[in-house]
């Protein structure tokens, strides 16, 4: 049972597009949710996160939204570069200890 | 540092064939993982270890089992390997506190025939 359900599965968009990438999850108890980005042969690493008190929060181009009431938040991904083709995986942590619950992954491709 | 290590990084099993993948972290955590990635299922945490001494099963432990050898080094071992074991595997640390990023190493790809 995924308790956390990423869309959409891949995305291609142009260089200098905006990508999106969302999430949906229903533990309430979840209370920490970082964005983890993976190129091909390498494992995940940690590219940003929110916590639930925050509605937004950014990092250069890459941003997260996020909504409470309707337990979803999602990657925007700014001025999309080919460098930033990638699989991203959105996460979440309930509070009650370290682990952490991914999603299925978006295999993210930007043209040049 | 080197982070975190795997060993093998590619290997070749026959159904019914046993190993043990190896995994080591030079950052003091306290805290280490065992994932499986397959296509469109994301990351599944097969077990972890809180803290040197203890394990605990993630969502997908059946068909393996682990060990915590000390705070460096976590263990993943396939005691008799089936085909739907083929993917790739991977350690991650972290402090274990809240909040804390998980390192991830390079991966172990295994294929069960």
């Amino acid at each position: 049972q995924q308790q956390v359900k990423q869309s959409p599965q891949s995305l291609i968009v142009q260089k200098g597009g905006i990508s999106i990438i969302n999430c949906a999850y229903e533990n309430t108890a979840f209370d920490y949710f970082p964005w983890y980005q993976q190129f091909p042969g390498k494992g995940p690493a940690l590219l940003i996160a929110i916590r639930p008190d925050v509605s937004e929060k950014k990092e250069g181009r890459f941003t997260i939204s996020f909504n409470k009431s309707a337990k979803q938040f999602s990657l925007h991904i700014m001025d999309s570069q080919p460098g930033d083709s990638a699989t991203y995986f959105c996460a979440a942590r309930a509070n009650s200890g370290s682990r952490l619950t991914f999603g299925e992954g978006t295999q993210l491709t930007v043209n040049p | 540092n080197a982070g975190v290590t795997q060993t093998p990084k590619f290997q070749v099993l026959k159904t019914g064939q046993s190993m043990t993948l190896q995994c080591a972290q030079d950052m003091n955590h306290n805290s280490m993982y065992w994932y499986r990635q397959d296509p469109g299922m994301g990351l599944r945490l097969i077990y972890y270890s809180a803290s040197e001494g203890t394990t605990d099963k993630g969502e997908v432990p059946n068909g393996y089992n682990v060990s915590r050898l000390n705070k460096r080094e976590f263990s993943l071992r396939l005691e008799s390997a089936a085909p739907s074991q083929t993917s790739v595997y991977f350690c991650a640390s972290s402090f274990g506190h809240s909040y804390n990023e998980q390192f991830f190493g390079p991966g172990t790809r295994l294929t069960v025939l």
